[in-house]
């Protein structure tokens, strides 16, 4: 049990074409967060949302990428126009002290 | 700017041996520190941590250390077994502050 449920677990799509992936903690988590990983790196901070206020942003979130977190419960995370470079694992992680992350999207730009 | 670093991409071990993996951080003010690992196609697990204040950590066969003054840490695991073949991933922070990944170091436990 991670705490986030994520869907979907893989999503192949187009280049420009639009792409959302939602993630759904199992119980109240107050931080929700975003990050990113591609092969051969870490993890890569994006955003985190306290509640429902997405209070930080990284500027690896161009302005193609928005996360809303409507009523403080599941978050949404959305690619518009999609580039090569955006294949990655994106996951969703819930926070308490540690950070607890969900299984991830593996998304594939062809 | 890479503020932690794993510097070993891969490492290779024999089952039952001992696997150390290393990490160096360069922002003084970090003082919470984590190891995390990672399948294929799944998202990272939280394996052990610790705080700025302690030296060394142990939990089951995973034992973290943290030397602040050379502003290292290192993940001893023994015995290895095969099913710790994974990526592992050192991570920081600042207490509150979000985490910061270094690239992971890839460990092939040989049977």
């Amino acid at each position: 049990d991670t705490g986030v449920s994520q869907d979907p677990r893989h999503k192949i799509t187009k280049r420009g074409q639009n792409v959302t992936f939602r993630c759904d903690p199992i119980s109240e988590h107050n931080r929700l967060y975003w990050y990113r990983q591609t092969l051969g790196q870490g993890p890569e901070f994006l955003t985190y949302f306290q509640n429902e206020a997405q209070l930080e942003k990284s500027r690896l979130l161009s302005d193609r990428f928005s996360a809303e977190r409507p009523k403080g419960s599941f978050s949404t995370l959305e690619i518009q126009r999609t580039e090569q470079g955006d294949s990655a694992m994106y996951l969703c992680a819930w926070r308490n002290e540690k950070l607890f992350f969900g299984s991830g999207t593996q998304l594939s730009v062809l | 700017d890479q503020q932690v670093k794993q510097n070993s991409p891969s490492l290779s071990v024999q089952e039952g041996r001992i696997s150390i993996l290393n990490c160096d951080y360069t922002n003084s003010m970090f003082d919470y520190f984590l190891w995390y690992k990672k399948y294929p196609a799944e998202g990272p697990t939280f394996l052990i941590s610790i705080s700025s204040i302690k030296d060394k950590n142990e939990d089951g066969r995973f034992t973290v250390f943290l030397n602040k003054s050379a502003k290292h840490l290192s993940l001893h695991i023994v015995p290895s077994q095969p099913g710790d073949s994974a990526v592992y991933f050192c991570a920081a922070a600042e207490y509150g502050n979000k985490l910061v990944f270094g690239a992971g170091t890839i460990l092939r436990v040989k049977s």
